[in-house]
């Protein structure tokens, strides 16, 4: 099956510092990654979506700025949360989308393990 | 605008009884139906989809879905619930841009 992993799986920063995420398709490309955020026990929120080579598309009240997201490569996105505050705790999950490459159903997605960031 | 609620925030269920998680979903077309399960601190791992065919469709870990279109339900059964099921269910349907719109979630608690 696809797999899809991130890193790291957990990680503490201050406030006011920032953290990138990686997302990395292991064994097929993924010409379309997104990015969600859930809090606990809760609904996964798509914060965005990013094709390979192109800016990402953010879904409304993201801000951009904050959570810069660069897909340079057709394996790897990242999620880069700038200047994080505590509220900015959350678990972070991606989900990578093979199109036509997979050559089964372009459209599904398969997920990573998740990023668990804690902002002190 | 698509969307799936799923009207059970918790589900009780004996180890060895059945267990039914509920959706329902709203979409113009035809619907593209996803089950995900949640263990905790995890991903989310894939269950089962419908897309066309059977209306019954079947899955990993013995789990299985019902697509009920006069309903518009995709409730997600097990005939013999195992206390390692206990997990966050989420339902979720495809839109017609590709992005997966998820339920609220369910959590299942299966009891010895």
């Amino acid at each position: 099956g696809a797999v899809v992993s991130q890193h790291p799986s957990r990680v503490i920063c201050k406030s006011g510092t920032s953290v990138k995420i990686e997302c990395r398709s292991l064994d097929f490309q993924a010409t379309t990654m997104f990015w969600y955020r859930q809090f606990p026990k809760k609904s996964l929120m798509l914060m965005a979506t990013s094709n390979e080579g192109s800016k990402a598309t953010y879904e409304q009240g993201v801000e951009k700025d904050k959570f810069l997201i660069n897909h340079a490569s057709l394996t790897l996105s990242t999620l880069t949360v700038t200047s994080a505050h505590p509220e900015d705790s959350s678990f972070y999950i991606c989900s990578a989308r093979a199109g036509i490459f997979r050559g089964r159903d372009e459209y599904e997605q398969y997920f990573g393990p998740g990023t668990r960031l804690t902002v002190t | 605008a698509q969307s799936v609620a799923q009207p059970e925030d918790q589900v009780n269920v004996a180890e060895g009884n059945p267990l039914t998680v509920k959706c329902t979903y709203s979409v113009s077309g035809n619907p593209y139906l996803f089950w995900y399960v949640q263990y905790p601190n995890r991903g989310l791992q894939f269950l089962l989809k419908y897309i066309t065919g059977d209306n019954l469709v079947k899955g990993s870990y013995g789990f299985e879905a019902e697509f009920n279109k006069s309903q518009t339900s995709f409730h997600l059964k097990k005939p013999s619930a195992l206390v390692s099921d206990s997990a966050l269910y989420f339902c979720a349907v495809r839109d017609i841009k590709g992005k997966l719109i998820f339920g609220q979630g369910t959590e299942l608690s299966v009891k010895p």
